[in-house]
């Protein structure tokens, strides 16, 4: 079956400091890749998505991240993060709608980014 | 502005007591879909629609029902056979959810929903 990972669960750093989260996914094709942002009580924000083309992908907030076919891979970067980063990211993962698929995402179990001053 | 609503923001409602959960969308989208959220595991599928009248279970349909009369509405009825419920419930939408389509998703902001 399909599957997301999202190593860790909670990750610290300084304002100013770079910033990856990891995403890891399990499948043999290539898939339909996204991350998105979630502040406390609030619903999901689209950073960015990566379709095809380009492997690296520029997102909103200065956000990026790079789909790494042969590591299964779509990891997020910051080159200098802002205590207003501060939030829940998930990324999640399409798989091939082909068929009798609809084009179901599958999320990873999120990532809590705690900015320090 | 274009977008997703969900109301009410926060719920509360007594064990056995069937509830429903408001999603409109006025981004012409064709599907909808209905996730519940609990700390720690991500989001999880219940119900999703690809067009007005028709709609299938997700991973975790059992005591949740859904209807899609309206392009626009795809309400949530949590019903007393969801044995915990307590949980934030996310509405999202897409342009097209018919097969060989994986698009966008577009969240509202989520209702709270807390079983007394």
């Amino acid at each position: 079956a399909q599957s997301v990972t999202q190593p860790d669960i909670h990750i610290t750093v300084s304002e100013g400091a770079s910033l990856e989260l990891r995403c890891n996914y399990s499948y043999g094709a290539t898939p339909y890749l996204f991350w998105y942002v979630q502040s406390p009580g609030q619903g999901l924000q689209l950073l960015l998505k990566y379709f095809s083309g380009d492997t690296l992908v520029q997102g909103i907030k200065g956000f990026e991240a790079e789909f790494k076919r042969s590591q299964s891979s779509f990891n997020l970067r910051k080159p200098s993060v802002h205590w207003s980063d501060a939030a829940e990211y998930f990324c999640a993962v399409g798989f091939n709608a082909g068929g009798t698929s609809y084009g179901k995402l599958t999320f990873g179990q999120g990532t809590i980014l705690t900015v320090h001053p | 502005d274009g977008g997703i609503t969900q109301s009410p923001k926060y719920l509360f409602r007594k064990e056995g007591q069937n509830v429903t959960l408001s999603c409109e969308q006025n981004l012409n989208h064709d599907a909808m879909y209905w996730y519940r959220q609990d700390p720690g595991q991500g989001l999880r599928l219940i119900y999703y629609s690809q067009i007005v009248n028709d709609f299938q279970k997700g991973d975790i349909a059992e005591g949740y029902s859904v209807s899609r009369e309206k392009k626009e509405s795809f309400p949530l009825t949590v019903t007393s056979a969801q044995k915990n419920p307590t949980a934030f419930y996310l509405c999202a939408s897409s342009i097209r959810g018919g097969q060989g389509h994986t698009d966008t998703q577009y969240f509202g902001p989520g209702t709270r929903l807390t079983v007394l």
